[in-house]
């Protein structure tokens, strides 16, 4: 099992809808949380980090539910722009700044 | 400020050829890595260097050498290249925790644009 799982998609949807999408981790030691966004062929970029409060970035959304070890991106009002894979990141516990990527959910928004 | 930079873009090898990649960071960054995607497995860490003068292994060493060759630079090696070594590399890094950032971005990591690597 990986340890950390994502639907791989395509997610396919109108200009102006709301996707949202989950991502489980299995290491319940893991401390800290990440959406990362990567457009096609091009180096990923990190979009946002996700609190255990939850955060919300403009029309991004992240949650954080550490008791069933899942977290979300919810994107409102998707653009044409927001079409990329989002790859959820987990970073273990301790002293280590190595982080685990999933292996991505991709959107397609289409016009 | 160029931020993370890998030389090639593209390579071709053939089978047993060895080659280097190659990755600065202009970012002042304690920590390197190397990664290799591949469809369907996504990232997988490869090496890594915690800060200058020490490597260690991720998830896929086999194959590779690294070398930190000073703060900015770490390079990655093919000794003998296999067709399973084809792939997309990315070099990243990313600043330690002693280094004063907001914790939430203490761990975020800047990567370069790729090196797609294919190898015959």
């Amino acid at each position: 099992r990986k340890e950390v799982e994502q639907d791989p998609g395509p997610f396919n949807v109108p200009e102006g809808a709301t996707v949202a999408f989950n991502c489980t981790y299995s290491n319940s030691a893991s401390q800290s949380f990440f959406w990362y966004r990567q457009d096609c062929r091009k180096e990923p970029k990190l979009l946002m980090s996700v609190y255990s409060s939850g955060n919300e970035d403009g029309r991004f959304t992240a949650q954080l539910n550490r008791a069933s070890q899942y977290i979300s991106l919810l994107i409102r009002d998707s653009k044409l722009s927001d079409s990329a894979t989002y790859l959820c990141v987990v970073k273990r516990g301790g002293a280590t700044n190595k982080l685990i990527f999933g292996t991505g959910t991709l959107l397609a928004v289409q016009p | 400020n160029a931020g993370v930079t890998q030389t090639p873009k593209f390579q071709v090898l053939k089978t047993g050829q060895s080659m280097t990649l190659q990755c600065a960071q202009d970012m002042n960054h304690n920590s390197m890595y190397w990664y290799r995607q591949d469809p369907g497995m996504g990232l997988r860490l490869i090496y890594y260097s915690a800060s200058e003068g020490t490597t260690d292994k991720g998830e896929v060493p086999n194959g590779y050498n690294v070398s930190r060759l000073n703060k900015r630079e770490f390079s990655l090696r093919l000794e003998s290249a296999a067709p399973s070594q084809t792939s997309v590399y990315f070099c990243a890094s990313s600043d330690s925790l002693m280094a004063g950032r907001l914790v939430e971005r203490a761990y975020e990591q800047y990567f370069g644009p790729g090196t797609r690597l294919t190898v015959t």
